[in-house]
């Protein structure tokens, strides 16, 4: 069983960085596609960007210009960086695996999510 | 990217079937994933791909897509099934991956 956990701030401060990692147990990160979305409260989902250990990365274009994605295989591990926050950017966090085919792209295991706030 | 559009709200009878869509361009050229979230919860995936479910979830789920719409039926409505929807795919590129916004569904 694939088990993802979100960790980092519920609390950061507008015109600041959010930095969350999502640590992956029963799966090798090497595996497969791993990825971020969020949902605003009271909102629908959206899909932040993807990565590979291989390097791909992928990000939606909305965010591009602020956000990085990193993995790190050796301690199993992703993360998501968003600069420049505002509380537009308050959401719950979502870290997923993807399992992705040719004609598909399902993300399969979702961890909990965290809430992340944007406020002074 | 490419969007993708969903109803915001259904309503189904106890037991009776509905049928959520999902509509895009880019549903010519992929398959559509299927997400059930209930309140403070997070997504689960309910199918995927042509007509593919995950283990664990009922066989009253079930997807299928037509031209630019894919589908997702439920058979024998539960209430249990009370929830939002929520659709995916990929964009028309194939890199990046959309949502649509989500549908109600309210079971009488």
């Amino acid at each position: 069983q694939v088990l993802l956990q979100e960790s980092g701030p519920g609390l950061v401060k507008p015109s600041g960085t959010l930095s969350l990692t999502c640590t992956v147990s029963g799966a090798s990160i090497r595996s497969s596609y791993w990825s971020w979305i969020r949902q605003p409260p009271g909102k629908g989902l959206e899909w932040i960007g993807r990565t590979y250990h291989s390097g791909i990365i992928n990000y939606n274009p909305s965010l591009q210009s602020r956000v990085t994605i990193s993995l790190d295989a050796s301690k199993n591990q992703f993360s998501l960086k968003l600069d420049s926050v505002t509380a537009a950017d308050t959401a719950v966090y979502y870290c997923a695996r993807i399992q992705d085919a040719e004609y598909e792209a399902a993300f399969d295991s979702w961890g909990q999510g965290t809430l992340v706030t944007i406020s002074s | 990217s490419s969007e993708v559009t969903q109803d915001p709200a259904v309503s189904v009878a106890l037991g009776q079937t509905v049928r959520i869509t999902c509509q895009g361009d880019s549903l010519r050229s992929y398959y559509a994933s299927w997400y059930q979230q209930k309140p403070g919860q997070a997504p689960v995936l309910v199918s995927y791909g042509k007509h593919n479910r995950p283990s664990g979830i009922p066989d009253r789920f079930s997807g299928s897509s037509s031209g630019d719409t894919a589908f997702l039926t439920i058979t024998g409505t539960q209430a249990e099934d009370e929830a939002d929807y929520y659709c995916n795919c990929r964009d028309k590129t194939g890199d990046l991956l959309v949502f649509g916004g989500g549908t109600k569904l309210t079971v009488l």
